[in-house]
Parts: C-alpha cells; structure tokens; sequence
C-alpha cells in the first residue's frame, strides 16, 4: 500500500526561527494535505494543495507541491509558541472509488520562548 | 456552527466490555470517516460512509470491530469484546465531498480508549 515517510520526527526550535519538514511518498498523489493536532484535540487542516508545482501560503505558513507528484513540503517562518503541536502530512490518490487520505506520522515541533 | 462531535470523550473499561464511541457529523457533510491513532502506528483509516451507507470497511481490524450509521446525523463505533491493545485514539471526521476545495474532512476532538 501508499507509505508516506515524513521527517523530521521531531523538532525543538527558539521563538523566531524558520520552521522546514516534508513528506515523500512510494506513489504518485493528486492531492496534498497538512494538518496540525493540539494535545487532546483531533487534526485540523492548514493548507491544501491539489497540483503538481502549487505554492500555498496561509499566514506564516507555506507548502508546496513537489512536480513529481511524490513529495510535499511545510514552512512554518518567524515560529511563535503557539506553533506547537504535531505536524501531520496526508496524501490522497484519487482515482475511481478511492478517497482514502494516507498520513504521515508527524512531525511533532517545541517552540521554546 | 458546532464542529464535528464525538462522545465519550475518555473512555475506560476492563478487557471483554463492549465499548461504544458515538459521532455526530457536521450537518450536511455526506461522508463521515472513522479513524485510529495510536504511536505505533499513526492515523488509521477504519471505515468510511457515504450517505449513511458503508462504503470502504477494509480498515477494521477483525471481527470485534463494527460500525453503523443509522442516520445522516449519528453514527457509531463498536468494539465486542474489548482488548487492550484497542487501546487508542478513536477521530470522526466529516466531509461534504472526497475531493477538492471545500471537501476536505473536518476532524472531532477524539475519544481516548484505555482497555485495562
């Protein structure tokens, strides 16, 4: 099946500084996903990328989609302490009945004032 | 407007108990999606409706694992007997679509499984 390998797993950072982690995957998506998860609270969707060679920004953050279709890449620029959290990428294929999202593990990013 | 809801939030209960995890979905979302994060493994896709109907269960793990949605606005996990290695974070996620802006899943705020 789909494996997505996203590094790194994790981060420690100072206040200020430029945030970069990425996924690669074994197969070809059409879609690209990140997401970031608070403790006890479910995932929620940053940015969402649908073609080959896309650059989306929202806010500080920034991810593109790399033009083979195989990886992706998160920015995080001047980090604030309220980055914190785990970083999860999610790749999907779709084609026929498929709609399944195939996740990273995370990258999980401390932020130290 | 209310997120996906998910209840309970923590759950804990002795190995062979029947655990049930509820999920309301985002009104008018037509997919609904269960998954299961634990550290092992990451985020597992379990099984996923479309218009209350199941769609795609080959994530269930085993037989002990079922799932129903009987409405639009409710659908439940169900594990008979419990293990502990069920131990877990369940999500509920919804969506209006499968693809494209717009149609991304929303995600609930999870129950914690702990099977003693």
């Amino acid at each position: 099946g789909q494996q997505l390998n996203q590094s790194p797993q994790s981060m420690f950072i100072q206040e200020g500084e430029d945030v970069s982690m990425n996924c690669t995957s074994s197969s070809i998506f059409n879609t690209w996903l990140w997401y970031k998860q608070d403790p006890g609270e479910g995932p929620v969707l940053l940015i969402a990328l649908y073609k080959a060679g896309e650059l989306t920004s929202n806010g500080r953050l920034t991810a593109q989609f790399g033009i083979t279709r195989k990886d992706s890449f998160l920015n995080i620029s001047a980090s604030i302490p309220s980055d914190v959290g785990i970083y999860f990428c999610a790749g999907r294929y779709s084609g026929g009945s498929n709609y399944k999202l195939t996740f990273g593990k995370g990258t999980l990013l401390t932020v130290n004032p | 407007d209310a997120g996906v809801i998910q209840s309970p939030r923590h759950e804990v209960t002795e190995m062979g108990q029947e655990v049930t995890l509820r999920c309301k979905p985002i009104s008018g979302h037509d997919y609904l999606f269960w998954y299961r994060q634990t550290m092992m493994r990451g985020l597992e896709l379990l099984i996923y409706f479309n218009n209350n109907v199941p769609i795609d269960d080959s994530g269930m793990p085993e037989d002990r694992f079922s799932a129903k949605m009987p409405n639009a606005s409710f659908s439940t996990l169900k594990i008979q007997p419990s293990e502990p290695r069920d131990s877990a974070v369940y999500f509920c996620a919804s969506s209006l679509g499968t693809s494209g802006q717009n149609n991304e899943q929303f995600f609930g705020p999870g129950t914690r499984l702990t099977v003693l």
